[in-house]
């Protein structure tokens, strides 16, 4: 049962246009939700976060919006550019006992922004 | 560069065969953290140590294993190796386990199993 859905695996987008990247969660628990990006051959590398108090967080050309009645967030990125072209994946945080928080992640959205 | 070290960056083992893979979490972080990605699949948490203790466990299969030493480094063993053990392998490590904890990645072990 995947608690954090990225149902696009991949967009195109132009560069200069916005890019947005679509995440639905199940678990009402979560109560910290994170996109990581991730180039090949490297490791995901932490982009942006929202804390469930808020429904918006901007840094920069990145934008994350979350609706938790409908349990969905949202990345923009404006404007796109070719280096931003990379796999992104939406995670959620939520306590899983015995002290620890726990990162549920989606399976990613590989988004392609074209020159 | 996260600062997360993984050794080695590749293996190609057989069938059966045990492997340990070695994590070096960022300098100050307390909290390791094992994940496995497979073809086409998002990251899946296996399991979590905090200060040489284990504090979560998620899909982590009974063939394998962890243990975080006192100088915090990391290591997962896999045992009785089958095909379907192939995938990237990712440590990560946070300062406190806490919610709001961003988790720094280190560059992955791709485990090949023939």
């Amino acid at each position: 049962d995947q608690q954090v859905k990225q149902n696009s695996p991949s967009l195109s987008v132009q560069e200069g246009r916005i890019s947005i990247l679509n995440c639905d969660y199940t678990n009402s628990m979560f109560d910290y939700f994170l996109w990581y990006k991730k180039y090949p051959a490297e490791g995901p590398t932490f982009l942006i976060s929202i804390s469930s108090i808020k429904d918006k967080n901007e840094d920069g050309r990145f934008t994350v919006f979350l609706n938790k009645s409908a349990k969905h967030l949202s990345l923009h990125i404006v404007p796109s550019q070719p280096g931003d072209s990379a796999v992104y994946f939406c995670a959620a945080s939520g306590y899983s006992g015995a002290g620890s928080y726990q990162l549920t992640f989606g399976k990613g959205t590989k988004l392609s922004v074209i020159p | 560069d996260s600062g997360v070290t993984q050794t080695p960056k590749h293996l190609i083992t057989a069938t059966g065969q045990r492997v340990t893979l070695r994590c070096s979490p960022r300098s100050g972080d307390l909290s390791v953290y094992w994940y496995q990605q497979s073809l086409d699949q998002g990251l899946q948490f296996l399991i979590q140590y905090y200060n040489g203790e284990e504090r979560a466990k998620g899909n982590i299969l009974e063939r394998f294993s962890a243990q975080q030493f006192p100088d915090l480094h990391s290591e997962l063993n896999l045992s009785s190796l089958e095909l379907g053990d192939s995938a990237l392998y990712f440590c990560a490590s946070s300062v406190y386990d806490q919610t709001y904890n961003e988790q720094f990645f280190g560059p992955g072990t791709r485990l090949t199993v023939l």
